[in-house]
């Protein structure tokens, strides 16, 4: 597509119940990163899928979080028994191989609210 | 951990006004890129400056790099009512696997009309 789809835009859970958030990456773009934005926050690194390598999973912060990019394209994070600290919203951004050296393209996020 | 760091947090201007925004980072880097966020969504990739470059310019805006005392800033001319965003900074590290961008905590410009 033009440009990176998240959905859904905005998804209220209650605490305890699990959670899948998608990103559809530019075409053609073989890098995809999540992040996590808390309130009033810069963003948190998640993971970081680079076309058939083995994804960096340093940023998860705990395993109740997961996330798969299938067939190299699209990705799903997935936040289970979800907890109020979950809340934020959720970046995915994708580029080229070259993209930390030219910049990423970020979708709109999805604003998770744990209730 | 958030490797940079912006400074003032907050800035407020009236229009025609420049804005200096400023970013700290710690460790030694490749390049430092700027993006601005509107309405707490999606980020906009502004400009990139390479740790070899001091200075950069894109229509309205001015970046400078100063190595050895590890900070950046971003200058915005003639500001307008629509560049009222929350403005990051974010590095790519010079050495090591990580391929991700590491981001500073934001400044949050207002631009009075």
């Amino acid at each position: 597509g033009a440009g990176v789809s998240q959905s859904p835009s905005n998804k209220v859970t209650e605490k305890g119940k699990d959670v899948e958030l998608r990103c559809d990456p530019i075409s053609g773009h073989t890098a995809l990163y999540w992040y996590r934005q808390s309130l009033g926050q810069g963003l948190e690194f998640l993971i970081y899928f680079q076309g058939n390598s083995a994804p960096d999973k340093s940023g998860l912060p705990s395993d109740r979080f997961s996330a798969e990019r299938t067939g190299g394209s699209v990705s799903t994070l997935t936040i289970q028994r979800t907890q109020q600290e979950d809340s934020a919203v959720y970046l995915c951004a994708s580029s080229t191989l070259q993209g930390p050296f030219s910049g990423y393209t970020f979708g709109s996020g999805t604003r998770l609210t744990v209730v | 951990s958030q490797q940079g760091e912006e400074d003032p947090q907050a800035l407020s201007i009236q229009e025609g006004e420049n804005a200096t925004m400023n970013c700290s980072y710690k460790t030694s880097i490749n390049n430092l890129q700027w993006y601005r966020q509107n309405s707490g969504r999606g980020l906009v990739h502004l400009i990139l400056i390479r740790s070899n470059e001091r200075e950069k310019h894109s229509g309205r805006l001015r970046v400078t790099l100063d190595t050895s005392k590890k900070s950046s800033s971003l200058l915005i001319t003639a500001s307008r009512a629509a560049d009222t965003a929350s403005y990051f900074c974010a590095t790519v590290p010079s050495s090591g696997s990580a391929r991700q961008l590491t981001f500073g905590s934001g400044t949050q410009l207002t631009v009075l009309p």
